[in-house]
């Protein structure tokens, strides 16, 4: 089992939508999550970063956290094409310097 | 805040060279480096985790005497692929992180092609 899954996609959703990412973790002691995002033949940029149970806005970004559940997701409100690119979940356990990374979600939004 | 420099953004190398890729932290200081590859549409994956002073460690099948890590100061790694093979060619990525913070901040990437 690995230790973040997302599905790998891809998400078509038409512009102005909202675009629902998914990310579950098997380490139950996970304490830091986050959301980057990449652009084909770029890096990955911090996007959002989530440590409590609950949601978490930041304009048209929310995470929500949901640990019982093991479940992170990323809610991208009306979608905008240049939100087009894969979604990385990133799970921080117990071990501060050990992250573990989903195989990413790729988004498309339609115009 | 949390800017990650990376150099050569692009590299060219003849196999059995060496190449030396430099990953800065430009306002923060980083206790922390990653060293990751990726390959095309592929995902991330971790070569090596260097802290700043000390040895780095690196992922199981990642050969530590071919990808040479050093962690000199809290704002500077570097990543030394020695004697390049084609197979090398990759997009390299660092990241650092705050030590004030949890978050890792990636720089631009290299991407290396051995011919």
């Amino acid at each position: 089992q690995k230790e973040v899954e997302q599905n790998s996609g891809p998400l078509s959703v038409p512009e102005g939508a909202i675009a629902s990412l998914n990310c579950t973790y098997s380490d139950r002691g996970s304490q830091s999550f986050f959301w980057y995002r990449q652009y084909s033949g770029k890096s990955p940029e911090l996007i959002m970063s989530i440590y409590s149970n609950g949601d978490k806005e930041d304009g048209r970004f929310t995470a929500q956290l949901n640990k019982a559940s093991q479940y992170v997701s990323l809610l991208i409100r009306d979608s905008q094409p240049s939100d087009s690119a894969t979604y990385l979940c990133a799970v921080n356990p117990y071990n501060f310097n050990k992250f573990y990374f989903g195989s990413g979600t790729k988004l498309n939004v339609k115009p | 805040g949390a800017v990650v420099s990376q150099h050569p953004s692009r590299v060219i190398c003849k196999s059995g060279t060496s190449v030396k890729i430099e990953c800065r932290s430009l306002d923060f200081q980083a206790t922390t480096m990653f060293w990751y590859r990726q390959f095309p549409k592929k995902s991330l994956m971790l070569m090596a985790t260097s802290n700043e002073g000390s040895k780095a460690t690196y992922e199981q099948g990642v050969e530590k005497d071919k990808f040479l890590i050093n962690h000199a100061s809290l704002t500077l790694s570097t990543l030394t692929v020695t004697s390049a093979h084609p197979e090398d060619s990759s997009f390299y990525i660092c990241s650092a992180r705050d030590l004030r913070r949890y978050e890792q901040y990636f720089g631009p990437g290299t991407r290396l092609t051995v011919t």
